[in-house]
């Protein structure tokens, strides 16, 4: 049972644009959410993470978005750079737990 | 600071053996945390361990354990061996139990079972 899902395998977008990443979770009880960046031959590494008491936070070019009530978060990557190419997992977890839930991972290729 | 390191970073083990893989954290850190990475399943939890104890399990087999040492190097260890065992395992190191936000990943070892 996937607690929490990457739809989209892969992601092309051109150098500049907007990437959308998106992210569903089924279990209600997630309070907090996470983006990890995984380049190959690398650990993920922690990119931006949000609060379910919040919808939005930004970092620099990287948004995340949480809509609570469709269980649902994406990334907006703005504006999308050639070294932004990597697989990006969402991950959730509930303060009940501990424990972090990862989705299965979206690969983003940016193109020149 | 040095980061979080993996040994070995490659393994291929035969079915039915046994393997057993090392994780050091940043210094300072007290939890470790190890996941399995595999095609199409993402990373998956296997266990936590913080100050010695394990503090959290996810949904693994008992040949799957793990264990840490006082100066929090962990060790994870996987008996008999299956072909699905074959992974990208990855620990991850943080200050605080389930400090997720504050979650650093070593490079992982790439386990191979023929």
């Amino acid at each position: 049972d996937q607690q929490v899902k990457q739809n989209s395998p892969s992601l092309s977008v051109q150098e500049g644009r907007i990437s959308i990443l998106n992210c569903d979770y089924t279990n209600s009880m997630f309070d907090y959410f996470l983006w990890y960046k995984k380049y190959p031959a690398e650990g993920p590494t922690f990119l931006i993470s949000i609060s379910s008491i919040k919808d939005k936070n930004e970092d620099g070019r990287f948004t995340v978005f949480l809509n609570k009530s469709a269980k649902h978060l994406s990334l907006h990557i703005v504006p999308s750079q050639p070294g932004d190419s990597a697989v990006y997992f969402c991950a959730a977890s509930d303060y009940n737990t501990d424990k972090l839930i990862f989705g299965t991972g979206t690969r983003l290729q940016v193109f020149p | 600071k040095a980061g979080v390191t993996q040994t070995p970073r490659y393994l291929i083990k035969t079915r039915g053996q046994q393997v057993t893989l090392s994780c050091s954290p940043i210094s300072g850190h007290r939890s470790v945390s190890w996941y399995q990475q595999t095609p199409g399943q993402g990373l998956q939890f296997l266990f936590e361990y913080f100050s010695e104890t394990q503090r959290n399990k996810g949904n693994f087999p008992g040949r799957f354990s793990g264990r840490q040492f006082s100066n929090s190097r962990s060790e994870m260890n996987v008996s008999t061996l299956e072909l699905g065992d074959s992974a990208l395992y990855l620990c991850a190191s943080s200050r605080e139990r389930g400090g997720f936000y504050e979650q650093y990943f070593g490079p992982g070892t790439r386990l191979t079972v023929t």
